[in-house]
């Protein structure tokens, strides 16, 4: 069975700090893919990023960082001098290969609010 | 690329009545998913098609839900008759096949209301 785990239900931030979200998968196919994606107050859901499971290399995009550890099964995600805008629900999810089909699994979210 | 775009963008409806959802995917992807987000259980795969053939529907959650494809290029998600815990936000998203290991793509949903 494949499942995503979002320990972190809200997180709470003042501006220009630094917060990682955190996310733990479990999969027994050898090849996945992981995502996150954004969901603002408008409630939208907006793709960030792709890795798949033969990656681990981090990555950076601006202001945004993530952390793949195939070791412990995690997905993090790091937003770096936090913004007002980032508030948002974020989402990690799981899409094995076996599916064939990318169908994703999502975690429960969390909610990042950011104070000015 | 107008996108996934689903109609209406708000339902709000009498318990009993019969609720119609809409979908209609990007140009050219073959596979659609529809996706109910509620609080207490989140972001939940109802069903999903592929090349307009339901493939999973094993997330409906009762026989008074309905999935169609008629065609490539629209969708519905039937619910009939409605009761208050259907209230939910609906997504539908479309991909590629191979695409969907990098991402779907979502509609901007269908938030259902029934009273």
């Amino acid at each position: 069975a494949q499942k995503v785990t979002q320990a972190q239900t809200e997180i709470s931030v003042v501006e220009k700090e630094d917060v990682t979200l955190d996310c733990v998968y479990e999969t027994r196919d050898t090849t996945y893919y992981l995502f996150w994606y954004k969901q603002p107050p408008s409630g939208e859901l907006v793709f960030l990023i792709r890795r798949n499971s033969f990656d681990e290399q981090n990555e950076i995009s601006g202001r945004y960082s993530w952390n793949f550890q195939k070791s412990t099964s995690s997905f993090n995600f790091t937003i770096t001098a936090s913004q007002v805008v980032d508030s948002a629900v974020y989402f990690c999810a799981l899409s094995g290969l076996s599916s064939n089909t990318g169908k994703l699994i999502f975690g429960q979210g969390t909610t990042l609010q950011v104070k000015p | 690329d107008a996108g996934v775009i689903q109609s209406p963008r708000h339902e709000v409806t009498e318990m009993g009545q019969e609720v119609t959802l809409r979908c209609k995917p990007i140009s050219g992807h073959d596979y659609l998913f529809w996706y109910r987000q509620t609080m207490m259980r989140g972001l939940e795969l109802l069903i999903y098609f592929n090349n307009n053939v339901p493939i999973d529907d094993s997330g409906m959650p009762e026989d008074r839900f309905s999935a169609k494809m008629p065609n490539a290029s629209f969708s519905t998600l039937k619910i009939q008759p409605s009761e208050p815990r259907d209230s939910a936000v609906y997504f539908c998203a479309s991909s590629l096949p191979g695409q969907g290991l990098r991402g779907y793509t979502f509609g901007s949903g269908t938030r259902l209301t029934v009273v």
